[in-house]
């Protein structure tokens, strides 16, 4: 059973379009990152949110922690084929839990 | 430049054999883990270390060793593989477990095949 529940699992999308990506927890966590997986590599942390309700920002990347600290939202704007690749959630609570993540593919 | 540094990249074995993937940060830190990458699943913990001397079970700690004699080095052994370990393994790094202020630094990956 995941902890940390990733969606959607699989995203496809055109080079200039926007995505949401959600990670959605029953567990309150007392920080939440996002990783971006590629191919033949590690993950590499994006960002750490804390607060609930924090928003941070990235270039065109928008992460959101929930109210609650439970959820996270990851939001790409005008996507880059250079944004492709998998994308992980991972809740700290006692220890730190990691999502199945979301396979994003961005075509020229 | 800092980095975590695993070997080999790929490894193909047969049922039983004993085999090591070796593991190795060059940024002094104190935490090190072993984590296993499957569809669906996302990445498992394995085993985990706080320090030289001390580890600690993760989620799936059946069917593998770690030691932690030096603080840079945590390899990870199967003493006897299972096709059910065939897996993509990474080693992480931090400076403590607590990751707010210290994100893990990944290794590239050992791809693992046992048939």
């Amino acid at each position: 059973t995941q902890l940390l529940e990733q969606s959607p699992q699989f995203l496809s999308i055109q080079e200039g379009e926007n995505l949401t990506v959600y990670c959605n927890s029953s567990s309150v966590f007392s920080s939440l990152q996002w990783y971006r997986q590629e191919p033949g590599e590690g993950p590499v942390l994006l960002v750490t949110v804390v607060t609930g309700g924090e928003v941070k920002k990235l270039k065109r990347l928008t992460f959101q922690f929930g109210d609650a600290r439970k959820d996270s939202s990851l939001h790409i704007t005008a996507a880059q084929p250079g944004d492709t690749g998998l994308y992980l959630c991972a809740g700290e609570g006692y220890d730190m839990r990691f999502g199945a993540g979301t396979r994003l593919t961005v075509k020229p | 430049e800092a980095q975590v540094t695993q070997n080999p990249r790929y490894l193909i074995t047969v049922t039983g054999k004993k085999l090591t993937v070796t593991c190795s940060q060059n940024m002094n830190h104190e935490y090190m883990s072993w984590y296993r990458q499957d569809p669906g699943l996302g990445l498992r913990q394995i085993y985990y270390s706080m320090n030289v001397e001390v580890t600690d079970k993760g989620d799936v700690p059946e069917g593998y060793k770690v030691s932690r004699k030096e603080k840079r080095n945590f390899p990870l052994i199967l003493e006897s593989p299972s096709p059910n370990q065939t897996s993509l393994y990474f080693c992480a790094s931090s400076r403590g477990r607590s990751s707010y202020n210290s994100p893990l630094h990944f290794g590239n990956g050992t791809r693992l095949t046992v048939t």
